[in-house]
């Protein structure tokens, strides 16, 4: 298995462009999530899925979007980006349920917005 | 969720045993003790949890008290890769999946 994959890597934007960050898993886990981290601090989760066509929002979910037309994908959608969305962005998997409560995450995806 | 308390920071012989001490003093009987770790510009990587026995696996070791208060997570054989940001994290059996609050955890340098 690949695991949480996540493209691309790296990414620099202008302020006002828009984009999609990729995330992929292959272990037919149920929960998905995306989260930021910022320098100093600790992870702040941005959206979640707890299945395909589920999402709901997290902390911090201004300027992001998400969809999840399938198990194993979760993109998140920069509308218009910000400075303030430079981060790394970690997209992270559950089995869910009562007994697959660990999260598995990706490499994540270092975004800056000059 | 239950707050954990563990000290900024530990430092380990290459080939010692790191024993990371968590204390959630405060958990409930339905928390669980997870444990994870962030190496270096890495993503969080999930290490082992339990409930209230003693669990091992590949990775690591996790002790809980008896009483539950506290907890200490053992890497039986530090190596240099193992020097990395450890979080413990006490949460709910079935709660909010989807979420999980890193506290600063415990920087382990692992030394040649």
């Amino acid at each position: 298995n690949a695991g949480v994959t996540q493209t691309p890597k790296f990414q620099v934007l202008k302020t006002g462009q828009s984009m999609t960050l990729q995330c992929a898993q292959d272990m037919n886990h149920e929960y998905m999530s995306w989260y930021r981290q910022d320098p100093g601090m600790g992870l702040r989760l941005i959206h979640y899925s707890v299945g395909a066509g589920i999402t709901d929002q997290g902390e911090v979910p201004n300027g992001y979007n998400v969809s999840r037309s399938t198990t194993e994908d979760f993109p998140l959608r920069l509308l218009s980006a910000a400075p303030s969305q430079t981060s790394v962005y970690f997209c992270a998997s559950s089995p869910g349920g009562t007994s697959g409560l660990e999260q598995y995450f990706g490499p994540g995806t270092r975004l800056t917005v000059t | 969720d239950a707050k954990t308390t563990q000290p900024p920071s530990m430092d380990c012989a290459e080939g010692r045993a790191a024993n990371l001490p968590c204390n959630h003093s405060t958990i409930s009987g339905n928390e669980y003790v997870y444990w994870y770790r962030q190496i270096h510009s890495q993503g969080p990587q999930y290490i082992i949890h339990g409930l209230k026995n003693n669990e091992t696996n590949e990775m690591a070791s996790l002790i809980i008290t008896e009483d539950r208060k506290s907890s200490t997570l053992i890497l039986p054989h530090a190596t240099l890769r193992d020097t990395a940001v450890y979080y413990c994290i006490v949460r709910p059996r079935g709660g909010s999946n989807y979420k999980l609050t890193f506290g600063k955890g415990t920087l382990l340098t692992v030394n040649p």
